[in-house]
């Protein structure tokens, strides 16, 4: 059963623009990550926020989490061509528990 | 450092072949897991590992048999292949499972059933 949903399902912007994605959960979780995929490849690791974070940064992402929510949402800034793929995130209930993936968001950058 | 590498890249296989995926990582990872990726599905967990000789099922682990005899190798093998498996594998290692650490992903093996 899907833990994270991811919103919205497609995402279409223009370059230099900001890009933001959100993903809601079901249960208490350890961390939440995203990832990103590129066609045809696989999936490469973004971003880790734990559960008593409340924001990330690495480099043009920005990523928040809200427990009482049970939200999160991944903000790129200054969007690019490259960055069109996409994105995930992954929850686990517990740290026992394997990592489970919602059903993605595409984003599009148009140069 | 290779990563996770996984073969083949591309498969077809006839309704009721067997066949064995391979992966293999190098990073000493105790973690590793096989997902399958299908359209409008996202990613769901087949199998996972985390130790040799130790494994588990996830959600959808009808159809699929794995082992792990090393640490470096986890194959998941189709018994009788169905249409129904045809999709992308993706198999993923992480250092240390019990804080869900990072997934490190190879790049798929695009499998179709006929």
């Amino acid at each position: 059963s899907q833990q994270g949903e991811e919103d919205p399902q497609a995402l279409s912007i223009q370059e230099g623009e900001n890009a933001t994605m959100n993903c809601s959960y079901k249960t208490s979780i350890n961390n939440l990550q995203w990832y990103r995929q590129n066609s045809g490849r696989g999936l490469v690791h973004l971003i880790l926020i734990r559960s008593n974070e409340r924001e990330k940064h690495s480099g043009r992402l920005r990523v928040t989490l809200d427990t009482s929510k049970k939200s999160s949402s991944l903000l790129i800034t200054a969007s690019r061509a490259a960055d069109t793929a996409s994105y995930f995130c992954a929850t686990a209930p517990s740290g026992n528990t394997p990592l489970v993936f919602g059903k993605g968001t595409r984003l599009s950058v148009i140069a | 450092n290779a990563g996770v590498t996984q073969t083949p890249k591309f498969q077809v296989l006839k309704t009721g072949q067997s066949m064995t995926l391979q992966c293999a990582q190098d990073m000493n990872h105790e973690y590793m897991s096989w997902y399958r990726q299908d359209p409008g599905m996202g990613l769901r967990l087949i199998h996972y590992s985390v130790g040799a000789g130790i494994t588990d099922q996830g959600e959808v682990p009808n159809g699929y048999n794995v082992s792990r005899s090393t640490t470096e190798d986890f194959p998941l093998r189709l018994l009788s292949a169905a249409p129904s498996q045809t999709s992308v594998y993706f198999c993923a290692s992480s250092y240390d499972y019990r804080d869900n650490e990072k997934l490190f992903f190879g790049s798929g093996t695009q499998l179709s059933v006929l």
